[in-house]
């Protein structure tokens, strides 16, 4: 069964950093690109980040731009966002999701979503 | 990065045909065919629907359609159903500040 599990979510006050992890299973992880995505309570998704099937290209949405790092360990199956400088509005539910086509860039639909990890911010 | 533009809410009744829309510009849905339309019910994760404007992935209804004119994508929802009530969300890579993805801001589906 193709699976995303995400963790590290968590209460930390503006300024703070945080890891987010998701643990890939059921499917051949070094063949798609990767991408977060999150959801503010009550609100509309929000793609974060994209990172290539390789890991050697990265893509951000401004809002995160220099306070976000994606990264992947293909070894490992894992894919992983470090937050850092984190501020209110980050406020969100962050999934992780796997793009459709076995292609290098997350520039296609995702179509394998994880339950999500909540990361709260406030002081 | 603006987000592309959606209507709030439709509604139809069950049986017919709905089309929600998706505006974007000439740096992203006008760009390339990488439109994507989800489905997501309350408390679920987003279910992928569409992705290249109009491919659907194994599983998914034909009665989900997408489309592209221009700077504006469509997904039209044929013989609707009371499960077709839900949020529905676009999406476009974009180039116009550094290559990334957007979304709309969702639209209400709501089945009378």
């Amino acid at each position: 069964e193709v699976q995303l599990l995400e963790s590290g979510g968590g209460l930390v006050q503006p300024g703070g950093s945080l890891r987010l992890s998701c643990a890939a299973s059921g499917f051949t992880f070094d063949n798609y690109a990767m991408s977060w995505v999150c959801q503010a309570p009550g609100k509309g998704l929000e793609w974060v980040s994209g990172i290539s099937s390789g890991g050697v290209s990265t893509y951000y949405a401004d809002s995160v731009k220099g306070r976000f790092t994606i990264s992947r360990d293909n070894s490992k199956n894992m894919l992983y966002l470090q937050m850092n400088s984190l501020r209110v509005e980050d406020t969100a539910v962050y999934y992780c999701a796997k793009v459709w086509r076995p292609n290098g860039s997350p520039v296609h639909g995702m179509d394998v979503w994880g339950q999500g990890t909540t990361v709260t911010v406030s002081s | 990065q603006s987000a592309l533009t959606q209507p709030a809410s439709v509604s139809g009744s069950p049986g017919q045909s709905i089309t929600i829309s998706c505006t974007g510009t000439s740096s992203d849905v006008g760009a390339y065919n990488y439109v994507s339309w989800y489905q997501q019910h309350p408390g679920e994760v987003p279910k992928l629907i569409i992705s290249d404007v109009t491919d659907r992935p194994s599983g998914v209804s034909n009665r989900f359609t997408g489309s592209k004119s221009g700077n504006t994508a469509s997904l039209t929802i044929s013989g609707l159903q009371a499960e077709d009530e839900a949020d529905y969300y676009c999406s476009s890579y974009t180039i116009s500040s550094s290559a990334s993805v957007i979304f709309g801001g969702g639209t209400k589906l709501t089945v009378l």
